[in-house]
C-alpha cells in the first residue's frame, strides 16, 4: 500500500526554527509538495521537489531524499501567523496525488 | 470572481436527498479535482477531471458524481447523500496537471444526518 507518513503535532517557540518530517512509500515517485492549511481554510501551496537536495524560499525551505524516501519542510524566524497545519503530498507513478494526514504546528510566544 | 469559488460554504443535508457541491474557476486551469478532507486522514480525491469534457475516478469516487461541460465549472453530485458522506469538500484546479501547484477553493462543510 501507499504511506505517507507525517507527525501528528508538533509545537515551537516564536523566533525558532522548526523542521517537518515527511516519509513516504508510494508506487513510483514523480514529485513531493508541501502545502500549508490554516485551521478552517483551504490548503495553499508551499513547495515542490522533485530532485534530491534543499530548495529555499524566503523563511521557508524544503529538502528531499529520493532514496531514503525521506522530505523534510524547514521553517525558520518562526511568527504566530505560521500556526498551521503542513501536508506533505507525493505524486506516485500514475501521477495519483497521495497526501498524508498533516502535522499541526503550535507557535507559542 | 478570482480564483475558485465553492457553493455553499455549508450545508445540512438530510440522508437520501440529493446534494450538488458547486465549483467555478476563472483562471482557465484544464484540470480540476474534489478531496474529501476528514479529521485524521490526508485529503482524499473523490473525482477529476484533466480537460474539459472529460472525468475520472480518484481514491473514494462511491456515492459521487462530477461533470465537466466547460473548462470553468467542475459540480459534485452526490445522488443519495448517506452520514459516512459528512465531511469538508475542496475543489481544487492546476494549470496542467497534478505535478503542477494546484489552487484550493474555500470548502464546504456538509453534514448528512
Amino acid at each position: 500500500g501507499q504511506n505517507i507518513d507525517q507527525p501528528t503535532e508538533m509545537t515551537a517557540t516564536e523566533g525558532a526554527i522548526v523542521q517537518i518530517n515527511c516519509t513516504y512509500q508510494t508506487s513510483g515517485f514523480n514529485g513531493l509538495f508541501w502545502y500549508q492549511q490554516h485551521a478552517g481554510e483551504a490548503p495553499t501551496f508551499l513547495s515542490y521537489n522533485v530532485l534530491d537536495g534543499l530548495e529555499e524560499k524566503g523563511r521557508f525551505s524544503s529538502f528531499l531524499s529520493r532514496s531514503k524516501g525521506y522530505s523534510y519542510l524547514l521553517l525558520k524566524e518562526l511568527q504566530m501567523k505560521d500556526s498551521a497545519s503542513y501536508l506533505c503530498a507525493v505524486l506516485d507513478s500514475n501521477y495519483q496525488l497521495i497526501w498524508g494526514a498533516g502535522t499541526k504546528l503550535i507557535i507559542k510566544p | 470572481i478570482a480564483g475558485i469559488t465553492q457553493a455553499p460554504t455549508s450545508q445540512i443535508l438530510a440522508a437520501g436527498r440529493r446534494m450538488t457541491l458547486r465549483c467555478t474557476q476563472d483562471m482557465r486551469h484544464n484540470a480540476m479535482y474534489w478531496y474529501r478532507q476528514d479529521l485524521g486522514l490526508g485529503l482524499r480525491l473523490i473525482h477529476y477531471s484533466n480537460t474539459a469534457g472529460t472525468t475520472g475516478k480518484g481514491e473514494v469516487p462511491d456515492g459521487y458524481s462530477v461533470s465537466r461541460a466547460n473548462t470553468d465549472d467542475f459540480p459534485l453530485t452526490l445522488a443519495s447523500a448517506v452520514p459516512s458522506q459528512t465531511s469538508v469538500y475542496f475543489c481544487a484546479s492546476s494549470e496542467k496537471g497534478e505535478d503542477n501547484e494546484q489552487f484550493f477553493g474555500p470548502g464546504t462543510r456538509l453534514t448528512v444526518l
